[in-house]
């Protein structure tokens, strides 16, 4: 089963607008992950999140994790038209040991108009 | 560095034939796995290698094998398709330290069973 929800499925947004993503799970987690797919490729891994942490920066990037709620929101500032992709949030349960399974919530699906 | 490849990128099989996907990569990751990707949906993980040697199952493992030849390859068999193996596959690997999370993914082959 789907650990993650994701909302909105779907947003779009003009060009320099923000994006915020979230992301909602039901376990206990060690680390929370976001990743992108651009249409027709593989997973890019963008940030990670570990549960003792509330927030994160990377570049544009903005994530937030909320444990008590289980959940998480990914904020891309200022969008470009090649931001536009699906992004997918991915947990590592608690109790997965050191094998890495990650649980992929369904998506967003990002368009950025120019 | 190639990172993860995968072969062959589509594939349409007849229901009942059997086939291998293979994926490898050149990185000297320890981990290695196998998701299916459906329309509108996240990935979901069927088999992984958490070292060589070793194969657990995922979320979704029926209809599947895998073999992880050595620690470059780790290889998807369907012993005999079914249309609902239709679906986008991608192999991901990761070097599996403590502070090592990020996956890396290949780019995908694309099944179809009729």
């Amino acid at each position: 089963s789907q650990q993650g929800e994701e909302d909105p499925q779907a947003l779009s947004i003009q060009e320099g607008e923000n994006a915020t993503m979230n992301c909602s799970y039901k376990t206990s987690i060690n680390n929370l992950q976001w990743y992108r797919q651009n249409s027709g490729r593989g997973l890019v891994h963008l940030i990670l999140i570990r549960s003792n942490e509330r927030e994160k920066h990377s570049g544009r990037l903005r994530v937030t994790l909320d444990t008590s709620k289980k959940s998480s929101s990914l904020l891309i500032t200022a969008s470009r038209a090649a931001d536009t992709a699906s992004y997918f949030c991915a947990t590592d349960a608690t109790g997965s040991g050191n094998t890495g399974k990650l649980i992929f919530g369904q998506g967003t699906t990002l368009q950025v108009k120019p | 560095n190639a990172g993860v490849t995968q072969t062959p990128k589509f594939q349409v099989l007849k229901t009942g034939q059997s086939m291998t996907l293979q994926c490898a990569q050149d990185m000297n990751h320890n981990s290695m796995y196998w998701y299916r990707q459906d329309p509108g949906m996240g990935l979901r993980l069927i088999y992984y290698s958490a070292s060589e040697g070793t194969t657990d199952k995922g979320e979704v493992p029926n209809g599947y094998n895998v073999s992880r030849l050595n620690k470059r390859e780790f290889s998807l068999r369907l012993e005999s398709a079914a249309p609902s193996q239709t679906s986008v596959y991608f192999c991901a690997s990761r070097l599996s330290g403590r502070h090592s999370y990020e996956q890396y993914f290949g780019p995908g082959t694309r099944l179809t069973v009729t």
